[in-house]
């Protein structure tokens, strides 16, 4: 059963400070790998998507990795931003005609002014 | 596009009523999938459908819910009878069953109170 993992559940930084959150996942046999965003009291918005063949993905000041073989992802915020304060969740979709998609409890983020 | 659209956004009611979500996927969406949030066990699938049609309701936690899809535009999750455990956010997310990415969509969600 795939088990999906985010540490630390939350995290607090200073304006300005590059950042790197991480999730790990046991069963490296993925179609793909979605990082989304959720704000208190709203839903969840998609930042990226990382197929199973490509390494990294690049949104603005996101860059979202994937090494499938060791069953991590990352997610760079590059110059952190009080607006991104968030939870921020990764979510892994099975390889196959499985369309489930296994979340991780997601990383609170606090970005200080 | 208007996103998934869910109502209500808020329902509180009591122990013993029925409820009843609905959710408006994305048009041309052929996926729509429901999800129940708590602070305890995090985003969890309920049930999801392709074409209309249930997939796998395995997350579905007992009999008194059910999921309902009887067009493409329109999908209903109904509790009935409702207790307070049930107390969650819940979310309606859609995708196109086509295409590479499936990345699927959130709706804002129901935040159910159930007292």
């Amino acid at each position: 059963k795939q088990e999906v993992t985010q540490i630390p559940a939350a995290l607090s930084v200073p304006e300005g400070e590059n950042l790197v959150l991480n999730c790990s996942f046991t069963d490296s046999a993925i179609y793909n790998l979605q990082w989304f965003r959720q704000d208190p009291g709203k839903g969840l918005t998609s930042l990226l998507l990382i197929q199973s063949s490509q390494r990294e993905q690049t949104s603005g000041r996101l860059n979202a990795s994937l090494d499938k073989s060791s069953g991590r992802s990352t997610l760079y915020i590059a110059a952190s931003q009080p607006g991104d304060s968030a939870t921020y969740l990764c979510a892994v979709r099975p390889a196959g005609a499985n369309s489930k998609l296994t979340f991780g409890k997601g990383i609170t983020l606090s970005v200080r002014p | 596009d208007a996103g998934v659209i869910q109502s209500p956004r808020h329902e509180v009611t009591e122990m013993g009523q029925e409820v009843t979500l609905r959710c408006k996927p994305i048009s041309g969406h052929n996926s729509l999938f429901w999800y129940r949030q708590t602070m305890m066990r995090g985003l969890e699938l309920l049930i999801y459908f392709n074409n209309n049609v249930p997939i796998d309701d395995s997350g579905m936690p007992e009999d008194r819910f059910s999921a309902k899809m009887p067009n493409a535009s329109f999908s209903t999750l109904k509790i009935q009878p409702s207790e307070p455990r049930d107390s969650a956010v819940y979310f309606c997310a859609s995708s196109p069953l086509n295409g590479r990415s499936h990345e699927q969509y959130f709706g804002p969600g129901t935040r159910l109170t159930v007292t």
